[in-house]
């Protein structure tokens, strides 16, 4: 079964703890991307990867931390530097390299609250 | 500054009917434009691609026009039934490094 996992579905954390949001795909994809959705607004970009071990800042990388050591993982940690954390959070992926037109698949998001 | 505007309040509209929905953007170059359907709770799903020199696409019920003069592009959907009930958002791509940027979404109601 292909896609792109997320976990856990939703995760409370008290203030001032660092948190990991897990993103796994199985799609062979080259690229992949968190975002955060706030309600009211657009997807905003935090952290894009891509290829394996090279990964770049979005719009609201401030707060955010990223890895990319597996092709297929890329993990997210909220650190307690992030102010209002609390949003819901979704990775996805997209074959990337040389393809002239890319499409992203999603995860199911995970939702974030801080307590 | 950059902007990407979508109808904020939700379109109610008659099952049967052709739901109409505008993605206008500002200071963008994009070379591709999308539309993603996403369920409440959920991530958004891929609908529909265009790139900047088509006018039109089609897919079963769906058609998308792109218009970079107007810097527009409309999304529709004939014959709607209820199951199309969603958030419908757009998403640029200006060609560099596979980076994309997401309007707010429009909320689409289909009454029975």
């Amino acid at each position: 079964d292909g896609g792109i996992t997320q976990s856990p579905k939703y995760l409370f954390r008290k203030e001032g703890q660092n948190v990991t949001l897990s993103c796994e795909q199985n799609l062979n994809h080259d690229a992949m991307y968190w975002y955060r959705q706030d309600p009211g607004q657009g997807l905003r970009l935090i952290y894009y990867s891509q290829i394996v071990n090279d990964f770049q800042k979005g719009d609201i990388a401030e707060g955010y931390s990223v890895s990319r050591e597996k092709k297929e993982s890329f993990p997210l940690t909220v650190t307690s530097a992030q102010k209002n954390p609390t949003a819901f959070y979704l990775c996805a992926s997209s074959p990337g390299g040389r393809m002239p037109a890319d499409t992203q698949y999603f995860g199911p998001g995970t939702r974030l609250t801080v307590l | 500054s950059q902007k990407i505007e979508q109808n904020s309040e939700a379109l109610n509209i008659q099952e049967g009917k052709t739901a109409t929905l505008t993605c206008n953007y500002t200071n963008y170059s994009p070379a591709y434009l999308q539309w993603y359907r996403q369920d409440p709770g959920r991530g958004p799903v891929f609908l529909l691609l265009i790139r900047e020199n088509e006018k039109e696409k089609r897919k079963e019920r769906l058609k998308v026009t792109f218009d970079t003069t107007l810097k527009q592009s409309l999304f529709h959907i004939t014959a709607s039934q209820p199951a199309d009930s969603a958030t419908y958002l757009c998403a640029l791509d200006e060609g560099n490094f596979n980076k994309f940027y997401f309007g707010s979404g429009t909320k689409l109601n289909v009454k029975p």
